[in-house]
């Protein structure tokens, strides 16, 4: 079985420029949740997807948009960068949507915005 | 909104001692996550806990759902237990969201 896995490991970026990232999920996870923790600071929800459709959003401007794909991985996309976009992108997928299922994080990827 | 808020924000203890990290909320869920971030790392997901107590190696994970109320513990505590501790819960009932708690940092001398 693997595990969660994200692409790449660490990234860094001009301010304005677009940037992707990828999450697979667990086998038989058909729920991806995307969370970003800045230096010292809780994870923030960012959206979550389940069967290829968005089921829930936090308080993230349009700029920040998604992805879920047949297989269940899924890419977070980030359009016109902005230094404060600097932080560890985590993904999570779990069995089923919402957050009653336990959650298999991923290792993150470290944006640096410059 | 649920609130979630833990204690204590930094512990240290020496190896071999008993540790309680405590977490309170302020909405009734249907669960609670315990999670350890390493420094500079992944989140790991400790337990998920809805009633009564789950025990995992030398983790024990207990709630209280009337109380609102989660404690982590850890027996015979070790150096490589250093991390950061998170609990984690749902932003209200059925929510896609997990709101977490700031977190403790927990650092096991030798």
């Amino acid at each position: 079985e693997t595990g969660v896995t994200q692409s790449p490991t660490h990234l860094i970026k001009t301010r304005g420029q677009q940037v992707t990232l990828r999450c697979s999920s667990q086998s038989g996870h058909n729920t991806v949740s995307w969370y970003q923790q800045a230096l010292g600071q809780g994870p923030q929800f960012i959206f979550q997807y389940y069967r290829e459709e968005e089921n829930g959003r936090g308080n993230f401007p349009p700029r920040f948009s998604g992805l879920q794909f047949p297989n269940y991985s899924s890419e977070l996309n980030v359009n016109a960068l902005e230094l404060d976009d600097s932080a560890l992108y985590l993904c999570a997928s779990s069995m089923g949507q919402g957050v009653s299922y336990e959650q298999y994080f991923g290792p993150g990827t470290r944006l640096t915005v410059t | 909104k649920n609130e979630v808020e833990q204690s204590p924000q930094n512990l240290t203890a020496q190896e071999g001692e008993f540790i309680t990290i405590n977490c309170s909320y302020s909405v009734g869920i249907s669960a609670l996550h315990w999670l350890q971030q390493h420094p500079g790392g992944g989140i790991v997901s400790l337990f998920m806990l809805s009633s009564g107590k789950k025990k995992h190696g030398r983790l024990i994970a207990t709630i209280n759902i009337q109380e609102k109320h989660s404690s982590l513990h850890i027996t015979a505590s070790h150096p490589r237990d250093s991390a950061v501790y998170i609990c984690a819960a749902p932003e209200v009932q059925g929510a896609q969201k997990l709101v977490f708690g700031q977190g403790t940092r927990l650092t096991i001398n030798p």
